[in-house]
């Protein structure tokens, strides 16, 4: 069976600051990752995706995460947060093959100035 | 194309009564999925369609869930005699299967906000 956990259900940076949210994952296949992001009363957006390709990758937004299967890790960071990065980010795992997606319980950013 | 569209955006009924949501997915893709939101959580898989075949439901979809996608396009997801536990957000997705494993963007819609009272 698949399964996410993020840790922290709330992060707070100060803007200019790094972000850092934790995703770890569990999947008895490779899995495919995803974080997608969330703004108040919105659907989901992706920012970056994991398939199987270079370990490191690079989103919307100057997000990026690194595949770390040793970890079994699948963290996201952005080297200086903006104000408009602040909304609900949320982490999942998908078998592939555009089967259903098992998502994480999510982590809401906050930015202060 | 402008991406997958939920109607209602918001939807308020009282306890016991029906409802049917709407979700018109991306044109040309062939796998639309369902989840619910609840507040504070991630989305929760209900099931999904490739084309008009319903592949899968969650335990989560109980009898009074049912959802359907007869020509393959739009889909519907009617909750019938609504409980208070039923209020969340409904999000529907879509994608492309092509049979290649690296399809697995899923595009997400605004979702419907069911609030029951």
């Amino acid at each position: 069976a698949q399964s996410v956990t993020q840790l922290g259900s709330h992060v707070s940076v100060s803007e200019g600051a790094l972000v850092l949210l934790r995703c770890n994952y569990s999947s008895s296949v490779p899995p495919y990752l995803f974080w997608y992001v969330q703004y108040p009363n919105q659907g989901l957006q992706l920012l970056l995706k994991y398939t199987s390709a270079a370990t490191l990758v690079k989103g919307i937004n100057g997000f990026e995460a690194e595949f770390k299967k040793s970890e079994t890790s699948f963290h996201l960071t952005k080297p200086s947060a903006h104000m408009s990065d602040a909304a609900e980010y949320f982490c999942a795992v998908s078998m592939g093959g555009g089967f259903k997606t098992i998502f994480g319980a999510g982590t809401r950013l906050f930015v202060k100035a | 194309d402008t991406g997958v569209s939920q109607n209602p955006r918001h939807k308020i009924t009282k306890r016991g009564q029906n409802v049917t949501f709407r979700c018109d997915p991306i044109s040309e893709h062939n796998r639309l999925y369902w989840y619910r939101q609840t507040l504070g959580q991630g989305p929760e898989f209900l099931t999904y369609f490739q084309n008009e075949a319903q592949l899968e439901k969650s335990r989560l979809l109980s009898d009074r869930f049912s959802a359907e996608r007869p020509k393959g396009s739009f889909s519907t997801l009617e909750i019938q005699r609504t409980e208070q536990g039923d209020s969340a957000m409904y999000l529907c997705a879509s994608s492309l299967w092509k049979g290649s494993v690296r399809d697995t963007e899923a595009f997400f819609g605004q979702g419907t906000r069911l609030t029951v009272v």
